[in-house]
């Protein structure tokens, strides 16, 4: 069975660094691209960005790209998204998926970030 | 970045009903759409993906289709466990863009 379990996630202050992960489980990570994507508390969905399966590539949403970082560690089955200089904007629950070239097929449960004074 | 706009915005529904969920892509995409369900306090699940191809363990009820910019979700015979909301996703381009959802509720 396929799962994604995310941490990290808590109450940050503005302007501080945060590092989520994503221990994946059940299938061979190391075969698949991952993406990170957020959900604010309006609902709206925002891809993060995307790794490689060898960790060799990144892609970012333009505007999370000066800021956010992913990275994998494939001997350890774990993604990580470094974010830094958070905003209370990035308030939002952050989901590691799994990629198959045809849409994201599996997503973790997701973790709560807080950004607040 | 290509803008996926998603309607309705909010649906209400009879258990039997059928209903369609609207999606346009602001160019092309080529089929490299995907639908997604959200029951409430849920991850979200890939429901379609390629347009029209149903990811595995999805019930026949659900059937997708579009092609270019223009893309639909159908649910035939509505039933209580559908109440959910559902989002689009396009991947024919990075970055890879959601629209903005539709809640599907029971009416």
């Amino acid at each position: 069975e396929v799962q994604l379990v995310e941490s990290g996630g808590g109450l940050v202050q503005p302007g501080a660094s945060l590092k989520l992960s994503c221990v994946a489980s059940g299938f061979t990570f190391s075969d698949y691209w991952m993406s990170w994507v957020r959900q604010t508390p309006g609902k709206t969905m925002e891809w993060i960005g995307d790794i490689k399966y060898d960790g060799s590539y990144t892609n970012y949403a333009p505007s999370l790209k000066n800021r956010f970082t992913i990275s994998r560690d494939n001997a350890k089955s774990t993604l990580y998204l470094q974010m830094s200089n958070v905003r209370s904007e990035d308030t939002a629950t952050y989901y590691c998926t799994r990629e198959n070239y045809s849409g994201l097929d599996y997503w973790g449960q997701g973790v709560m970030v807080t950004v607040s004074s | 970045d290509i803008q996926m706009t998603q309607s309705p915005a909010s649906l209400s529904a009879s258990l039997g009903e059928t209903v369609t969920i609207e999606c346009r892509a602001s160019e092309d995409i080529y089929s490299n759409l995907a639908w997604y369900q959200q029951k409430p306090g849920n991850s979200p699940q890939l429901l379609i993906y390629d347009a029209n191809s149903l990811a595995d363990g999805v019930p026949s009820r659900f059937s997708g289709s579009g092609s270019g910019t223009q893309y639909s979700l159908k649910i035939n015979s509505l039933q209580s466990e559908d109440v959910a909301s559902y989002f689009c996703q396009q991947y024919n381009n990075y970055p890879y863009t959601f629209g903005a959802g539709t809640k599907l509720e029971l009416k």
